[in-house]
């Protein structure tokens, strides 16, 4: 899987677009990217993912760049509750097994 | 549609007993996936079981083990405790094939103390 850099933290105003970036140079062309989140003592929660073309469903948008090195979550109007670790990860789905490697993620701190 | 639902959701044990932790998939997954959370750590794979079968293994010694039964419910088992053991233990299940198979959907977790 191709390793993805994020920022360790971020700070967003409430009501405001979040955007978390996301960097993932070494991705190969059958690799996808997914975003995860996890608000503070619960189980991770998958958000959304994308191969090339930009995605959108009820919880965020993902926007991916042409060359695919890199990608950025957005949630359009951030609330007190999106305020959590959102990890990026790049992962083959042609694979033989699901395992998601998280790194240390993005903490998004959402402020009134 | 029920969430992925781990049991129990505490557990205090002591130095070199045993445990083990359970975990129901959402109906219709049959991919079931462990992993350890630590402050030190983060997030790391223990095993994946498809269909009853361990199809992927992460970095941990022998005595993490799990388990899948033929209704997709998985068992994890940590023999001989050891201090550092204590993590919140999540349980993930999804589809297991194609693109879907990466997208998991975790439960609460099981947060194990080690005394």
């Amino acid at each position: 899987d191709a390793k993805t850099t994020q920022p360790p933290s971020m700070d967003c105003a409430e009501g405001r677009a979040a955007n978390l970036p996301c960097n993932h140079s070494t991705i190969s062309g059958n690799e996808y990217v997914y975003w995860y989140r996890q608000i503070h003592s619960q189980g991770p929660q998958y958000i959304i993912h994308g191969l090339k073309n930009n995605e959108t469903n009820e919880m965020a948008s993902l926007i991916i760049t042409e060359d695919r090195k890199s990608s950025t979550l957005i949630l359009p109007h951030a609330t007190l509750r999106d305020t959590a670790v959102y990890y990026c990860i790049v992962r083959v789905a042609a694979s033989g097994y699901s395992t998601l490697t998280f790194g240390k993620g993005t903490m998004l701190l959402v402020s009134p | 549609k029920a969430g992925v639902t781990q049991t129990p959701r505490y557990l205090i044990k002591t130095r070199g007993q045993q445990v083990t932790l359970s975990c129901s998939p959402i109906s219709g997954h049959r991919s079931v996936s462990w992993y350890q959370q630590t402050p030190g750590q983060g997030l790391q794979f223990l095993f994946e079981y498809f269909s009853e079968t361990q199809r992927n293994k992460g970095n941990f010694p022998g005595r993490f083990s799990g388990r899948q039964f033929s209704n997709s419910r998985s068992e994890m088992n940590v023999s001989t405790l050891e201090l550092g053991d204590s993590a919140l233990y999540l349980c993930a299940s999804s589809l297991g094939t194609g693109v879907a198979k990466n997208i998991q959907y975790f439960g609460a977790g099981t947060r194990l103390s080690v005394l």
